[in-house]
């Protein structure tokens, strides 16, 4: 089955500077790529996702880049805010074929942004 | 509209008794998803349901784990005699349908099994 690494598991940066995660993958099937963030307390909520038929994709601060070869991804989040800090994880998934949907997650990234 | 919702919000319980905890979905979801989050680690998909197709249960860890899903929307987590490695808080999520959908996420159910 799909197996997902993220790195670091811990991230530490001064406001304003940039944060940057990144995941891997196991199963070359998969082809839906999401990013959620955590807040303490709080339920996940998608920030951003990409899909296996794109490399890139922004949406103003936070970029995610995907290398299908290499089976692995990235978040970029850019001028980095106090209100960033929280959890982030990656996940994978297939749109198709057997075990569609479900997620499959990296174990987060705690992001401290210190201002 | 209404998010999707859980409840309880906490659940305390005994080694060994039976404890189920439910899951309200977005109304027109189709797609409904269990995971565990357990203390400092990511989420653990465990069973989810896509329109009346029978459920894929590949994430339950034992057959004591078994879930519902009644007309196609409340669905139902059961867990019978447990234990305390089944502390965690569960999270329900639905997508308008299986794939590439995005997954809206309860706030979850912490369970303490002591």
């Amino acid at each position: 089955g799909e197996n997902v690494e993220q790195h670091p598991s811990t991230l530490s940066v001064q406001e304003g500077d940039s944060a940057v995660i990144k995941c891997t993958y196991s199963d070359s099937a998969s082809n839906y790529f999401p990013w959620y963030k955590q807040e303490l307390g709080k339920r996940p909520q998608l920030i951003i996702d990409i899909r296996s038929n794109v490399g890139e994709k922004k949406d103003q601060r936070i970029a995610v880049t995907l290398n299908k070869t290499a089976k692995h991804f990235s978040l970029h989040i850019t001028e980095t805010q106090p209100e960033d800090s929280a959890v982030y994880f990656c996940a994978a998934s297939k749109s198709a074929g057997g075990s569609q949907g479900n997620l499959i997650f990296g174990k987060g990234t705690k992001l401290s942004v210190k201002p | 509209g209404a998010g999707v919702s859980q409840s309880p919000s906490n659940k305390v319980t005994e080694k060994g008794k039976d404890v189920e905890l439910r899951c309200d979905p977005i109304s027109g979801h189709t797609a409904l998803y269990w995971y565990r989050q357990s203390l400092g680690q990511g989420l653990e998909f465990l069973i989810y349901f896509q329109g009346n197709s029978a459920p894929d249960k590949s994430g339950l860890p034992s057959d004591r784990f078994s879930a519902e899903r009644t007309g196609g929307s409340v669905s139902t987590l059961t867990i019978q005699r447990t234990q305390q490695e089944d502390s965690a808080v569960y999270l329900c999520a639905s997508s308008f349908r299986q794939g590439d959908y995005e997954q809206y996420f309860g706030p979850g159910t912490r369970l303490t099994v002591t």
